[in-house]
């Protein structure tokens, strides 16, 4: 079984001010990293993805994750933040299917949440 | 940009009532999802379907809760007998065969009074 722990429920911080909102998981076999942000009365909206390559994963707004598989971490960074970027976080994982060359069944496991307040 | 669409966007229903949420998946993928969001709680998976059948369920998804592909666009949640607790908003989503990202819909809230 797969779990993500989101590490902080809320994070406040000024805006231009760099963030960093810290996702531990654990599982027993190869995972599918993800983050998604929901803005205040909104539906879920993928921000960035890990799936295989590079560590450091680019999303949009300027957002960036870096997969630590040693650590089973991935933390998403923004190096200066702005009001528009208030909204919560979701971490959240899936499990390859090794019957379908590891696609991922789309079952997807998900943190807390962290709520991003950014403060003018 | 193609997108997961749902209706309706929030319902109000009596406890017992039936309730029916729809949702039109992405046109070219063949994985749907149903999750639900109960307010201040984490996002949880409630059933996967793919080829005409329900492919994974968690224990949320009791014999109250069916899906429904009845044409070749639309996905259906339905809730035969509405309990409070069913209150929650809930998203829809879906996946290309063989991609790994998820999509999801803008979801429904549902509010059992």
């Amino acid at each position: 079984a797969q779990s993500v722990t989101q590490l902080d429920s809320q994070v406040p911080v000024f805006e231009e001010a760099p963030v960093e909102l810290r996702c531990n998981y654990s599982s027993s076999v190869s995972v599918y990293l993800f983050w998604y942000v929901q803005y205040p009365n909104q539906g879920l909206q993928l921000l960035l993805k890990y799936l295989s390559g590079s560590t450091l994963v680019k999303g949009i707004n300027g957002f960036e994750a870096e997969f630590n598989k040693s650590q089973t971490s991935f933390h998403l960074r923004k190096p200066s933040v702005h009001i528009s970027d208030t909204a919560e976080y979701f971490c959240a994982v899936s499990e390859g299917d090794p019957n379908a060359g590891g696609t991922s069944y789309g079952k997807l496991t998900f943190g807390q949440g962290t709520i991003l307040t950014v403060h003018p | 940009e193609p997108e997961v669409t749902q209706t309706p966007s929030h319902q109000v229903t009596q406890m017992g009532q039936e309730v029916i949420l729809r949702c039109v998946p992405i046109s070219n993928h063949l994985y749907f999802y149903w999750y639900r969001q109960i307010l201040g709680q984490k996002v949880e998976f409630l059933v996967s379907f793919y080829n005409n059948e329900i492919s994974e369920k968690s224990e949320i998804f009791d014999d109250q809760f069916s899906v429904e592909r009845p044409d070749g666009s639309n996905f259906t949640l339905k809730i035969r007998s509405t309990k409070l607790e069913d209150s929650a908003m809930y998203f829809c989503a879906s996946k290309r065969a063989a991609g790994n990202t998820i999509y999801f819909g803008e979801g429904s809230w549902l509010t059992v009074v």
